[in-house]
């Protein structure tokens, strides 16, 4: 199994919603990662986690919460976003926290926001 | 911030012509990294070429480095169109914390027609 499998697909939400996205791997990777992507424009990483640890956290608004239940679940709670926010989410997995791995993708949550 | 940027922004063939793209950056790096994206969906990695690598063939695909340049260049061979899509290059860069992060260009649009 090398899929990264995101739900929902698609998501439109309000301003005032509570929502998450979800992120799910079974491929033993030790390092997940949110990208977002607006469009025409190339992905933008938001939150590396490795070993279910947030390592890096790219100065991203607290309105977007990551959490990692396991090591093969990542999430990303929404609250209270504004409607710039609207994008591709892209979840990725790799074998570990390098750069000089092979990164998975999934097909990503494309959100409104209204 | 960004680190690499494709050239060009658009590209449109016909089937069985050759694609080249090409990706320059700005500082020095460890790894370059090819990636493909169909319209609207995830990435899907290509190749990873090293700093002291100059040539890596995968299939149809030729990727080349020239570290004194700063650039790199993706050749795909007998273009279908089922290669329609974008294409990526990603650099090793560093995260505003000082971990290692990978930085995705602007991309360039391959269009190939049938």
């Amino acid at each position: 199994d090398t899929e990264v499998t995101q739900t929902p697909k698609h998501l439109v939400m309000g301003m005032t919603n509570k929502k998450s996205l979800k992120c799910e791997q079974h491929m033993g990777h030790r390092a997940m990662y949110w990208y977002k992507q607006k469009a025409k424009k190339p992905p933008e990483l938001m939150f590396v986690y490795s070993y279910e640890k947030l390592s890096i956290n790219e100065s991203v608004p607290s309105r977007f919460s990551p959490e990692c239940p396991n090591s093969s679940l990542l999430n990303l709670h929404l609250h209270a976003l504004q409607p710039e926010d609207s994008a591709l989410y892209l979840c990725a997995s790799s074998h570990i926290d390098r750069v000089d791995t092979e990164a998975f993708f999934g097909q990503g949550t494309r959100l409104t926001v209204v | 911030s960004q680190q690499g940027e494709e050239d060009p922004q658009a590209l449109s063939i016909q089937e069985g012509e050759n694609a080249t793209m090409n990706c320059s950056y700005k500082t020095s790096i460890n790894n370059l990294q090819w990636y493909r994206q169909n319209s609207g969906r995830g990435l899907v990695h290509l190749i990873l070429i090293r700093s002291n690598e100059r040539e890596k063939h995968s299939g149809r695909l030729r990727v080349t480095l020239d570290t004194s340049k700063k650039s790199s260049s993706l050749l795909i061979t007998a273009s279908r169109a089922a290669d329609t899509a974008s294409y990526f290059c990603a650099t090793d860069a560093f995260s505003q914390g000082g971990s290692e992060k990978l930085v995705f260009g602007k991309g360039t649009k391959l269009t190939v027609n049938p």
